[in-house]
């Protein structure tokens, strides 16, 4: 099983921050099977990102995506109030499909 | 717009069984891949498996193996999720999902169909299980 590590557990930020997020797999995943989830209190997920580094539709240009192999960071370049929340990396490479524990952006 | 609606919210006695439909509209059903996707309170995302009408067959996480039957119903675009057996454990909000199909090679050989990231999520159905 693919697990996934995602640090810091915390970000805490303030609106117009820059927001690094990590994401490290035990194993190298494609980046074609990489995704990345905002999950807010009582709503499901949304996709942010997927193949590591292309966003949904929709998606701000201040989300970004990168990495391959083991690494992959989801960089928010200046965070809005409605930015907070929980990210999640995911996996679709190798079953079982895994997610992340995720990252809580919280403000500062 | 594909929209996924989910059936309400549930509770059940502990060794019992629960069902959860899946309503999706507005897109392609036969030929997509709906997953399952189980969050248990203030926790993580854990996939259960999924289904690809047109493919029938079911994929399921072998920590589930046994225990949940995933299925779809063509004429209403609707997919099911059973889960058996339950405890208090299986306590979360269940999550149904669709995205673009890829397919893989599990261990044992199969080309089998799943999603390659969940772009349409359902709103959630809560399930609780209490004596």
């Amino acid at each position: 099983e693919v697990v996934l590590t995602q640090s810091p557990g915390t970000l805490s930020l303030s609106p117009g921050d820059r927001a690094t997020l990590s994401c490290r797999a035990s194993q190298s995943v494609s980046t074609s099977c990489l995704a990345w989830y905002q999950q807010k209190p009582g709503q499901a997920p949304r996709l942010l990102i997927y193949a590591a580094s292309s966003r949904a539709t929709g998606i701000p240009d201040r989300f970004s995506g990168s990495g391959s192999g083991t690494d992959f960071t989801l960089t928010i370049s200046r965070l809005e109030p409605e930015d907070f929340g929980l990210y999640f990396c995911h996996q679709s490479d190798s079953s079982p499909f895994t997610f992340g524990p995720g990252t809580k952006v919280d403000i500062k | 717009q594909v929209q996924l609606v989910q059936s309400g919210s549930e509770v059940k006695r502990p060794g019992s069984s629960v069902k959860v439909s899946c309503q999706v509209s507005g897109g392609t059903f036969n030929n997509s891949v709906i997953s399952w996707v189980r969050q248990a309170p203030g926790q993580g995302l854990e996939w259960m498996g999924g289904v690809m009408p047109i493919f029938r067959a079911p994929i399921y996480a072998q920590k589930f193996q046994g225990r949940v039957t995933i299925s779809a119903d063509e004429s209403t675009s609707t997919a099911y999720m059973e889960l058996r057996s339950l405890s208090s454990r299986d306590t979360a909000v269940f999550y149904c999902t669709r995205g673009p199909t890829r397919f893989f090679y599990d261990t044992t050989g199969f080309y089998l169909p799943t999603s390659e990231y969940f772009q349409n999520w359902g709103q959630g159905t809560l399930l609780i299980v209490s004596s």
